[in-house]
């Protein structure tokens, strides 16, 4: 069963950097994904495509602030020098064919 | 500049049907597969069904099989999900959303989505 595991909440301070994890289920640790990010209130918004060697392709005005990393069955989201806005509710989603998946969220606290 | 305008949410009757419409614009409609995703209130995001460009190719989550049914007018550039004995747990804000494509190929992620249009199934 393909599944996506994220932790439910991360803390970090402003101008600091945090990795978001998103872990695939077993036997699905080759999976592209993508990161979604959604601000209070606001419509998801795409963040970029990662795959399972790492490389990404960003969406539309996505800051350099944004990048994505893999290892195994892990997918990272690591935003460097945190602002308020970043601040936000953060999915992973993935596929099999006939099927979408998303993780349940990992809501970004910026202190 | 891609748009996506999704319409027709309300309020319904546990049992009650109702017909939400996605208007496109900015991009080949015909090109994309789109799909429906819904968020419950205070909750995350659960992927509803998928419709391939052509319009032949229909997917759908267990929760809503038998009673959902994605369809698409390519000639209007509008995406609609009919939805019928709609159920307390079919609340929710439906987004559409266009899948996302790069060099050639196309992935059954979103990147690009409509600003949502609210369901409410209560008596």
């Amino acid at each position: 069963q393909l599944v996506l595991t994220q932790s439910p909440s991360v803390s970090a301070s402003l101008g600091a950097s945090v990795k978001l994890t998103c872990t695939l289920s077993s036997g699905h640790s080759s999976n592209a994904i993508a990161w979604h990010l959604q601000q209070p209130e606001k419509v998801p918004r795409f963040l970029m495509k990662l795959n399972s060697d790492g490389s990404h392709k960003k969406g539309d005005g996505i800051p350099d602030r944004f990048s994505g990393s893999s290892s195994g069955a892990e997918r990272y989201l690591t935003i460097s020098t945190l602002q308020s806005e970043d601040e936000a509710d953060y999915y992973c989603q993935t596929w099999v064919t006939g099927i979408q998946v998303f993780g349940g969220g990992t809501k970004l606290t910026v202190l | 500049e891609v748009q996506l305008w999704e319409s027709g949410g309300g309020l319904v009757q546990p049992g009650g049907s109702l017909r939400l419409s996605c208007a496109a614009s900015g991009f080949t409609f015909s090109n994309y597969a789109l799909s429906w995703v819904r968020q419950a209130p205070g909750k995350g995001l659960e992927w509803v069904a998928t419709l391939s460009g052509s319009g032949y190719t229909t997917y759908y989550a267990d929760s809503v099989k038998g009673r959902f049914s994605i369809s698409r007018d390519n000639s209007k550039n509008t995406l609609y999900l009919q939805m019928n004995s709609l159920r307390a747990d079919d609340t929710a804000v439906y987004y559409c959303a266009k899948d996302f494509c790069s060099g050639g190929s196309c992935y059954s992620i979103s990147d690009q989505w409509g600003q949502g249009t609210l369901v409410t199934v209560s008596s």
